[in-house]
């Protein structure tokens, strides 16, 4: 079975700062792995994912993420925050050709002027 | 851009009583998912359906549980005999196929059983 740890429930962070938003995972077989977010009052928004290849990942909007095998990680990143950056954010693993996704807890981004 | 949509967005009701849930897949997806998220826990899959059957459940999908696509536009679940623990925000998702692909998430309903 696959398990996903996300150990920061809120990061505070002020504009322009970096942020690191920590995602670990377990699981015995190879798997997918995705960042999603959320907006208030709006659904799952898939932010970036890792199937293969380029361990670096990044999204449209300035978030990157990477996949490290050995240390079992999928940390996401943004050099400089916006205060639209404030969202929850999801780190989610799948079996690698099944459906079902596995999420973490979140992590409240809180991005502060 | 298509997108998922659920109705009602908050839905009341007393222990014991049937819900139906409801959502609209973007269209031309084939496969189609439940989660649920109780505050301030995970996101917890509950099922997937794909070709008018399930294809894949988890342990919280019990016989109270049942999914529906009762006309080829709609994806619903109903849950038969609500409890407390039910209590839950429920949020549906559709892919275009299996595995890599990404799943569109709906904005959530929120049960509340009292």
């Amino acid at each position: 079975a696959q398990s996903v740890t996300q150990l920061d429930s809120q990061v505070p962070v002020f504009e322009e700062a970096p942020v690191e938003l920590r995602c670990n995972y377990s699981s015995s077989v190879s798997v997918y792995l995705f960042w999603y977010v959320q907006y208030p009052n709006q659904g799952l928004q898939l932010l970036l994912k890792y199937l293969s290849g380029s361990t670096l990942v990044e999204s449209i909007n300035g978030f990157e993420a990477e996949f490290n095998k050995s240390q079992t990680s999928f940390h996401l990143r943004k050099p400089s925050v916006h205060i639209s950056d404030t969202a929850e954010y999801f780190c989610a693993v799948s079996r690698t050709g099944f459906q079902k996704l596995v999420f973490g807890t979140g992590t409240r981004l809180l991005v502060s002027p | 851009e298509p997108e998922v949509t659920q109705t009602p967005s908050h839905q009341v009701t007393q222990m014991g009583q049937e819900v139906i849930l409801r959502c609209v897949p973007i269209s031309n997806h084939l496969y189609f998912y439940w989660y649920r998220q109780i505050l301030g826990q995970k996101v917890e899959f509950l099922v997937s359906f794909y070709n008018n059957e399930i294809s894949e459940k988890s342990e919280i999908f019990d016989d109270q549980f049942s999914v529906e696509r009762p006309d080829g536009s709609n994806f619903t679940l109903k849950i038969r005999s609500t409890k407390l623990e039910d209590s839950a925000m429920y949020f549906c998702a559709s892919s275009e196929a299996r595995g890599a692909y990404e799943q569109y998430f709906g904005p959530g309903t929120r049960l509340t059983v009292t």
